[in-house]
C-alpha cells in the first residue's frame, strides 16, 4: 500500500531562515500529496496541495512541488516566523483509501 | 460554514469508566474518520466511515473500543472499560467523495485523560 515517508525532527530554526522539510511516498500510479499542519492545541489544517506531477502547491508562503521523478513533495519556506511553529504532515491519497500520513514533524522558531 | 465539531474538548476520568467522544461531521460529507494521536505513536486512524457505515476498523486498538454513526450528522467514539493507555487526542475529520481529492478537514480534537 501507499506509505509516506518524512523528515524526523524536531527542526529548531531561527527567525527568517529557511526551512526545508523532506517528503517521498510510495504508490502505485499517481497519488495527491498533501501538506498538513497542526498548530498547539488544535487539529490539523491543510496548508497546501499537488493533484499531479510538477504542480507547485503554496499557500502563507510555504510551498511544495510534486516531483514524480523523485517521488518527492518537499516543504519550504524561504523565511520563517514565530508563528510558522507547529507539527507538519505530508500525506499522499490514491483515491481508494484514506489519506495516508507521515509521522509528522515539529518544527520549532525561536525569535 | 462550520467546521467539524467535537465533544468534550477535554475529558478527565478515572480507570475503569466509560468514555464517549461525539462528533458532528461537515454537513454534506460521506465520510468520517477517527483517529488517535501520541506521542509515543502519532496519528493513527482507528476507525473510518462512508454513508453511516463502518469500512474499515482495524485500526482500533481492542475491543473496549466501538464507535457508531446513527445518521449522517453524528458519530460517537466509546471506550469502555477506559484505562491509563488510553490517554490522547482523539480527533475526528470528514471529507466528501464528490471533490474526488481525498482532502480531510478535521476537528479541534477530544484531549482524554484517563488516571
Amino acid at each position: 500500500g501507499d506509505s509516506v515517508t518524512q523528515m524526523e525532527g524536531p527542526v529548531t530554526l531561527s527567525e527568517e531562515a529557511f526551512l526545508t522539510i523532506n517528503c517521498t511516498y510510495t504508490a502505485t500510479g499517481y497519488p495527491s500529496l498533501f501538506w498538513y499542519v497542526q498548530y498547539p492545541g488544535e487539529g490539523l489544517q491543510l496548508l497546501l496541495k499537488a493533484t499531479k506531477a510538477d504542480d507547485k502547491g503554496s499557500n502563507k508562503g510555504f510551498e511544495a512541488t510534486y516531483r514524480k521523478e523523485t517521488t518527492s513533495f518537499h516543504l519550504e519556506k524561504g523565511s520563517v516566523q514565530v508563528s510558522d511553529s507547529a507539527v507538519y504532515f505530508c500525506a499522499s491519497y490514491s483515491g481508494n483509501t484514506p489519506l495516508v500520513f507521515g509521522k509528522g514533524t515539529r518544527l520549532s522558531v525561536i525569535a | 460554514d462550520a467546521g467539524v465539531i467535537q465533544s468534550p474538548r477535554h475529558e478527565v476520568t478515572e480507570m475503569g469508566q466509560e468514555v464517549t467522544l461525539r462528533c458532528k461531521p461537515i454537513s454534506g460529507h460521506d465520510y468520517l474518520f477517527w483517529y488517535r494521536q501520541t506521542m509515543m505513536r502519532g496519528l493513527e486512524l482507528l476507525i473510518y466511515f462512508n454513508n453511516n457505515v463502518p469500512i474499515d476498523d482495524s485500526g482500533m486498538p481492542e475491543d473496549r473500543f466501538s464507535a457508531k454513526m446513527p445518521n449522517a450528522s453524528f458519530s460517537t467514539l466509546k471506550i469502555q472499560p477506559s484505562e491509563p493507555r488510553d490517554s490522547a487526542v482523539y480527533f475526528c475529520a470528514s471529507s466528501s467523495s464528490g471533490r474526488r481529492t481525498g482532502e480531510l478537514f478535521f476537528g479541534e480534537g477530544s484531549r482524554l485523560t484517563v488516571l
